[in-house]
C-alpha cells in the first residue's frame, strides 16, 4: 500500500526565514510525486510534479526536489502570502493519488 | 467558467435528510473523483469515474451514492448520514496525472 508522511505537521516562520518541508513516501512503481497548496476553505492548488529521483522544479520562492525515498519543498525568503497548508501526494502503478496529512505553514511579519 | 466548480459551498443537513452535491468541470478531462477531507487526516479517495464509468469505490458506505451522467458532471447523493460524515468533500478532475480540484463543499451533519 502506498504511504506518504509529511513533516513537520506545522511550521511557523518569520518573513524571510527560509526552511524546508519534508515528504517521505513508499510507493509501488512511482509515476509521479505532487505538491499542492491548500488555503483555508479552498481545494488544493497544484504546484509541482516530480517524476524521478534527482529532478528539481522551481516556482517563485518554492523549489521541490525528489530522491528515491523523499521529497523536499524548500521555501526561500517566504512572505506572509505563502501561509497555507502544503500537501504532498504520490501516484504509482495503482494510478491513484495517495496524500499525506500536510504541513501547515504560517509566515509572520 | 473555467476549472472545477462545486455547489453548494456549505451544507448543513439532518441525519434523515437527502441531499446532493454537484461538481462540474470545464477542462475537458476524462476522469473525475470524489474525495473526503477530515481534520488531521489525509484526503481520502471515495470514487473514481473514467469516461463516465465508475472504476473505483474505496469501500465507501452505501449512504454515499455517486452519479456521473457525462464526463463533465459528477454528483454525490447523500442520505441518512452520520455526524462523523461531517467533512469537506472535494471533487477533482484529471486528464493525465495532475488533478485539478474544486473548492469543496463543507458538509455538517447534525
Amino acid at each position: 500500500e502506498d504511504q506518504v508522511t509529511q513533516s513537520p505537521e506545522a511550521l511557523r516562520l518569520q518573513e524571510g526565514e527560509s526552511s524546508s518541508l519534508n515528504c517521505s513516501y513508499t510507493v509501488s512503481g512511482l509515476r509521479g510525486l505532487f505538491w499542492y497548496r491548500q488555503d483555508p476553505g479552498k481545494g488544493p492548488e497544484f504546484l509541482f510534479t516530480l517524476y524521478s529521483a534527482g529532478e528539481e522544479k522551481e516556482k517563485e520562492r518554492l523549489k521541490a526536489t525528489l530522491t528515491k525515498k523523499e521529497s523536499f519543498l524548500h521555501i526561500t525568503a517566504p512572505k506572509p502570502e505563502d501561509s497555507a497548508t502544503y500537501l504532498c501526494a504520490v501516484t504509482g502503478t495503482a494510478s491513484k493519488l495517495t496524500f499525506g496529512t500536510g504541513t501547515r505553514l504560517q509566515v509572520t511579519l | 467558467e473555467t476549472g472545477v466548480t462545486q455547489t453548494p459551498r456549505h451544507l448543513v443537513m439532518g441525519m434523515t435528510n437527502k441531499k446532493s452535491l454537484k461538481c462540474e468541470q470545464h477542462l475537458g478531462h476524462n476522469a473525475m473523483y470524489w474525495y473526503k477531507q477530515s481534520a488531521k487526516k489525509p484526503l481520502e479517495l471515495m470514487f473514481v469515474y473514467n469516461f463516465k464509468e465508475q472504476t473505483e469505490n474505496n469501500s465507501v458506505p452505501s449512504r454515499f451514492s455517486p452519479e456521473c451522467p457525462n464526463s463533465s458532471h459528477l454528483f454525490l447523493h447523500l442520505h441518512t448520514l452520520q455526524p462523523e460524515d461531517s467533512a469537506l468533500y472535494l471533487c477533482a478532475s484529471s486528464q493525465d496525472l495532475v488533478s485539478t480540484f474544486g473548492s469543496g463543499t463543507r458538509l455538517t451533519v447534525v
